[in-house]
């Protein structure tokens, strides 16, 4: 079983549409949750992280958080086509960061 | 510095060779992470120091792969006898802690192994 599991493939949305990635981890004791978003040819960069149970909010982006189910999610609203990239789960496990591989998403002006 | 530098951007190196591959976190930053990321894949951990020690080197792949980072800031990631599929990007990141603390990338070295 991996650490971190990403599975959906590219998603493809219309532009001012709701995206939806999820991601599920193994570790129980896993204690924080990142999502970076990835541009082709480019770096991760940190978009939201969550620590809690529920939701948290961030601009367009909101981190849903569910311990008991061992998932998380991103969803982005009024989707842009800036958001076109691939978005990777990371779950902090024992001081280090273990990564999904990612989910390519599309948005379609 | 402003954010984590990692040099060379690129490095092309014949097989069997050696390369050092440098990163300089952001300053203030305790932790510091070494990923490769092959194309399409997530980041996969290699290795990360806590200070000046590495407090967890169990992604290193086999004992060509070492890093080192002497006085708990600049760290030197070291593959000995290089192979093709040592190719990928190798990327870098800080962060205050480990825990419940953001890590933040460098922009990578694109390792090309012929």
């Amino acid at each position: 079983q991996k650490e971190v599991e990403q599975n959906s493939g590219p998603l493809s949305v219309p532009e001012g549409a709701i995206a939806s990635l999820n991601c599920t981890y193994s570790d129980r004791g896993s204690q924080s949750f990142f999502w970076y978003r990835q541009y082709s040819g480019k770096s991760p960069e940190l978009i939201m992280f969550i620590y809690s149970n529920g939701d948290k909010e961030d601009g367009r982006f909101t981190a849903q958080l569910n311990k008991a189910s061992q998932y998380v999610s991103l969803l982005i609203r009024d989707s842009q086509p800036s958001d076109s990239a691939t978005y990777l789960c990371a779950v902090n496990r024992v001081g280090r960061l273990a990564f999904g591989k990612g989910n390519q998403v599309v948005v379609i002006p | 510095g402003a954010g984590v530098s990692q040099t060379p951007s690129n490095k092309v190196t014949e097989k069997g060779k050696y390369v050092e591959l440098r990163c300089d976190p952001i300053s203030g930053h305790t932790a510091l992470y070494w990923y490769r990321q092959s194309l399409g894949q997530g980041p996969e951990f290699l290795i990360y120091f806590q200070g000046t020690g590495a407090a967890d080197d169990s992604g290193l792949p086999n004992d060509r792969f070492f890093a080192v980072r002497p006085e708990g800031s600049v760290s030197t990631l070291k593959i000995q006898r290089t192979e093709r599929g040592d190719s990928a990007v190798y990327l870098c990141a800080s962060s205050f802690g480990t825990g419940n603390t953001e890590a933040f990338f460098g922009q990578g070295t694109r390792l090309t192994v012929v």
